[in-house]
């Protein structure tokens, strides 16, 4: 299995700061990275997937780089409803498995 | 609107069934691909496997042997079997699907406790 990693696994942030979260993995999935956004007790939601495609209704503060085995998601002014716990999925190869999640908390 | 829905039993006791159905509406599931996803209380998430479009289902290795994913397009539903179960299969299981790459959709979430 392809082994996702992201840094941090947890963030303290302000309103208006800019954050980025890493996501590396094990062995090189080209350009098959998702990120997903996830608030308590709901399901997740699809910010961004092809590492840098934003989903539609998306806002465009959200933005994902990188290809191989490094990527970045970067939120540019955090919003409050931006605090939630962020995962990164590879789908380059089954299982597509995920990160272990960064918790985006309020300083 | 693309909407997911899970249904079946919240409760399932040791080594027996766990039988989860998600209700699709607004496209067609035999268009897309389709996903099992789970949580753990408190933890991150564990891609269960897939049915894609062709209906050729893909599996977790580390649950290949248990699980099965079915789809019955005749009623635009997608199914989860996962046989013998035990408490660690104890999770919030979402179905979600669209792109062959990526979950579009998602449902809700149903907790499944395994216990006796």
């Amino acid at each position: 299995d392809i082994q996702m990693t992201q840094s941090p696994s947890s963030l303290s942030a302000s309103v208006g700061d800019r954050v980025t979260i890493t996501c590396r993995a094990s062995q090189t999935i080209g350009s098959f990275l998702n990120w997903y956004q996830q608030h308590p007790g709901k399901a997740p939601k699809l910010l961004i997937f092809a590492a840098s495609a934003l989903q539609s209704g998306v806002p465009s503060r959200f933005s994902g780089t990188g290809s191989g085995t490094d990527f970045t998601l970067t939120i540019s002014s955090l919003r409050p409803e931006d605090f939630a716990t962020y995962f990164c999925q590879q789908t380059n190869r089954t299982p597509y498995t995920f990160g272990q999640g960064t918790s985006l908390e309020v300083k | 609107q693309v909407q997911l829905q899970e249904s079946g039993p919240g409760l399932v006791k040791p080594s027996e069934t766990l039988s989860l159905t998600c209700t699709v509406t607004g496209v067609s599931i035999g268009s897309y691909h389709w996903s099992w996803i789970r949580q753990p209380p408190g933890k991150g998430l564990e891609w269960i496997g897939y049915i894609s479009v062709s209906g050729s289902p893909d599996y977790s290795p580390s649950l290949r042997g248990r699980v099965t994913i079915s789809a019955d397009t005749s009623k635009n539903q997608f199914s989860l079997r996962l046989d013998s179960v035990t408490a660690a299969d104890t999770a919030v299981y979402f179905c979600a699907g669209r792109g062959q790459r990526q979950c579009d959709n998602w449902g809700q979430g149903i907790l499944v406790a395994v216990s006796s």
